[in-house]
């Protein structure tokens, strides 16, 4: 049974360029949540899909937009990359009242 | 709103010793608290859960961890470090039920043979 896959593992961009990175959810789960961990940081939330609607946004700027797909797998992208969009971003699902499965990440480096 | 306080950056332990690691937590409402394990260059993994009911809870790895309401503490420990223990421990708080994770800044468990 495959858990939360991300790709890709690693991604270099530069600023001012768009990137989207992609999230398929364990098996049997149908809500995928992003979120952003900064070098040294704990996690911090940016948006959580459900039913291909964006149910619930942190506190991040319009650039960071999403998408989910009828097979429940998701996007992120990101406009207008910034130095500040380095980090980890890790992609996580969950089924309704059952605790979130992560994924191992992209990490975005941005120059 | 939610908000999570880990006390401790780098905690260092010797093999065999016990692994305290500390986590505050604020909430307007009963909280949901967790304790995540992120090994370098992967995710994170859930050590642990506390929903409701007994505030003594047991998780993977020989870990536990105790809610005390009065304390606003979730604190884990191990009785016994092992080598393998060596990573990064993330303490999370939601407003109730599975909703978004509010996450500490992390603890970094160093442990020496």
């Amino acid at each position: 049974d495959a858990g939360v896959t991300q790709s890709p593992t690693h991604l270099i961009k530069t600023r001012g360029q768009q990137v989207t990175l992609r999230c398929s959810p364990k098996s049997g789960h149908d809500t995928v949540s992003w979120y952003q961990q900064a070098l040294g940081q704990g996690p911090q939330f940016i948006f959580q899909y459900y039913e291909e609607e964006e149910r619930q946004r942190g506190n991040f700027p319009d650039r960071f937009s999403g998408h989910q797909f009828p097979n429940y797998s998701s996007e992120l992208n990101v406009n207008a990359l910034l130095l500040g969009d380095s980090a980890l971003y890790l992609c996580a699902s969950s089924l309704d009242n059952s605790p979130l499965h992560f994924g191992n990440g992209t990490r975005l480096t941005v120059t | 709103a939610q908000s999570v306080t880990q006390l401790g950056s780098h905690v260092s332990v010797s093999e065999g010793a016990l692994v305290l690691l500390r986590c505050n937590y604020s909430s307007s409402v009963p909280p949901y608290l967790f304790w995540y394990v992120q090994y370098p260059n992967q995710g994170l993994q859930l050590l642990l859960k506390y929903t409701t009911g007994a505030t003594l809870v047991k998780g993977i790895n020989g870990f536990e961890a105790e809610f005390k309401k009065s304390e606003t503490s979730f604190h884990l420990t191990k009785p016994s470090a092992h080598m393998s223990d060596a990573a990064e421990y993330f303490c999370a708080v939601t407003g109730g039920g599975y909703s978004t994770l509010t996450f500490g800044k992390g603890t970094m468990l160093l442990v020496s043979p």
